[in-house]
């Protein structure tokens, strides 16, 4: 069956990095598109962008250029989510989810927490 | 791009039926089919509901319903359960390439 596994929760200080993973089972990797979605506390989801797993090729939404880095490495089928100059406003669950309409699957999510 | 419009709550009793709304632009929601709706309980990731305006996945209830008029998209729950109580999201396949959610509604069963 289709899963996508998430890394565990992070507590970071301002101003540093941290790299979210998302490890996906159960089918070809790069048969589907991966996005990335931030959900702050109490908040509502936000579409970060997505990864082209075929080719590498990232798509940022407009609020989320230049902090955020998509990358891959398909030979252990994972994506990643690298976020640069943490602010307590990245306070977050980050959510992997796969192909590019149309949700179906999701990962646990995993939390950021940014705080000095 | 602003988010999807949805209203901020809905309630309904127990055997009732609500709808959900969803306002985009002709850049969203009018441009494309690709409408989905994500259901969210406290805690837990979203589940997908609705996909391609109307389209339900496989697994999910029939008292699950989407619809699509111009640039609004609509999402009915029939016969409401206490388990359906939970935020729910449109999103959007846009003209940009890019996808876009709603601000998300919480389904309050009475």
């Amino acid at each position: 069956q289709v899963q996508l596994v998430q890394s565990g929760s992070e507590l970071k200080k301002p101003g540093a990095s941290v790299k979210v993973s998302c490890k996906a089972s159960g089918y070809t990797f790069t048969d589907y598109a991966m996005n990335w979605v931030r959900q702050a506390p109490g908040q509502g989801l936000e579409w970060m962008g997505w990864i082209n797993t075929k080719t590498g090729n990232p798509t940022y939404a407009q609020d989320f250029t230049g902090q955020f880095v998509f990358s891959l490495d398909t030979s252990v089928s994972t994506a990643y989510l690298q976020i640069s100059s943490l602010k307590a406003e990245d306070t977050a669950v980050y959510y992997c989810a796969r192909d590019r309409s149309r949700f179906s699957y999701w990962g646990q999510g995993t939390l950021v927490t940014v705080s000095s | 791009q602003s988010a999807l419009t949805q209203p901020a709550s809905v309630s309904g009793s127990p055997g009732q039926s609500i709808t959900i709304s969803c306002t985009g632009t002709s850049s969203d929601i009018g441009g494309y089919n690709y409408v989905s709706w994500y259901q969210q309980h406290p805690g837990k990731a979203p589940k997908l509901i609705i996909f391609d305006v109307n389209k339900r996945p496989s697994g999910v209830s029939n008292r699950f319903s989407g619809s699509k008029s111009d640039n609004t998209a609509s999402l009915t729950i029939s016969g409401l359960q206490a388990e359906d109580e939970a935020d729910y999201y449109c999103s959007s396949y846009t003209t940009s390439g890019t996808l876009i959610f709603g601000g998300g509604t919480k389904l309050t069963v009475l």
